[in-house]
């Protein structure tokens, strides 16, 4: 079946420190990929997207790549800010299901000055 | 900006209530869903509708239903709350695809 499994948290950091959430996914075929990210008390938001392999996803400084071969989507940020303090979820919608999103279990980061 | 707008952020109900979660969207989107989400868990999908009066069933619709009467509106039903309900519910929606957009979301506690 399809799956997705993400590092478990929480991930503390320094300000402007690397930051790698790792996420791999089970699914067969080619399905899309996402990062979303939930800030504290607010709902989901869409943090970036790869609909198929080598695609790589990018919004606010987050990169990540859509890597068949690993089957995975890790999520990447090169000097983290303290607003970047959140729980993030990496989702898969598969091939055969046009609405359907699977999500990880989520990450919380948490980013100190 | 697409607003998902759920009508409460903190409920207490009791066991045994009928509960009703209210939710509405300003972008005349086709898809809306119903999550719940647990820690350790993430999201999972409770029930989805594609049009209105138009339903699936997501992966855990048991002690849930819903309804879809207009296009901007999904509720979602818990017939006889259950403490094992407790949890935060999330209502999102899509105009095609799986990229939803998420309101703030309904935390619920069944006493």
């Amino acid at each position: 079946g399809n799956s997705v499994t993400q590092m478990e948290g929480p991930v503390t950091l320094s300000e402007e420190a690397f930051l790698t959430i790792n996420c791999t996914y089970t699914a067969t075929g080619y399905p899309s990929l996402f990062w979303y990210v939930q800030y504290p008390g607010e709902g989901l938001q869409l943090l970036l997207k790869a609909t198929k392999a080598d695609d790589k996803g990018s919004n606010k400084g987050f990169e990540a790549t859509y890597r068949k071969e690993t089957t995975s989507f890790h999520l990447e940020k090169g000097s983290v800010q303290v607003s970047d303090s959140a729980v993030y979820f990496c989702a898969l919608s598969p091939m055969d299901s046009s609405y359907k999103l699977i999500f990880g279990s989520g990450t919380r980061l948490l980013v100190r000055p | 900006d697409v607003k998902v707008t759920q009508s409460s952020r903190y409920l207490v109900k009791r066991t045994g209530e009928k509960v009703f979660l209210e939710c509405v969207q300003d972008m005349d989107h086709e898809n809306m869903f119903w999550y719940r989400q647990d820690p350790g868990l993430g999201l999972r999908l409770i029930y989805f509708s594609y049009d209105v009066k138009m339903k699936e069933k997501g992966d855990i619709p048991e002690g849930y239903s819903v309804s879809r009467e207009k296009k901007e509106r999904f509720s979602l039903i818990l017939e006889s709350a259950s403490t094992n309900q407790t949890s935060m519910y999330l209502c999102a929606s899509s105009l095609f695809g799986p990229q939803a957009f998420f309101g703030q979301g309904t935390r619920l506690t069944v006493v």
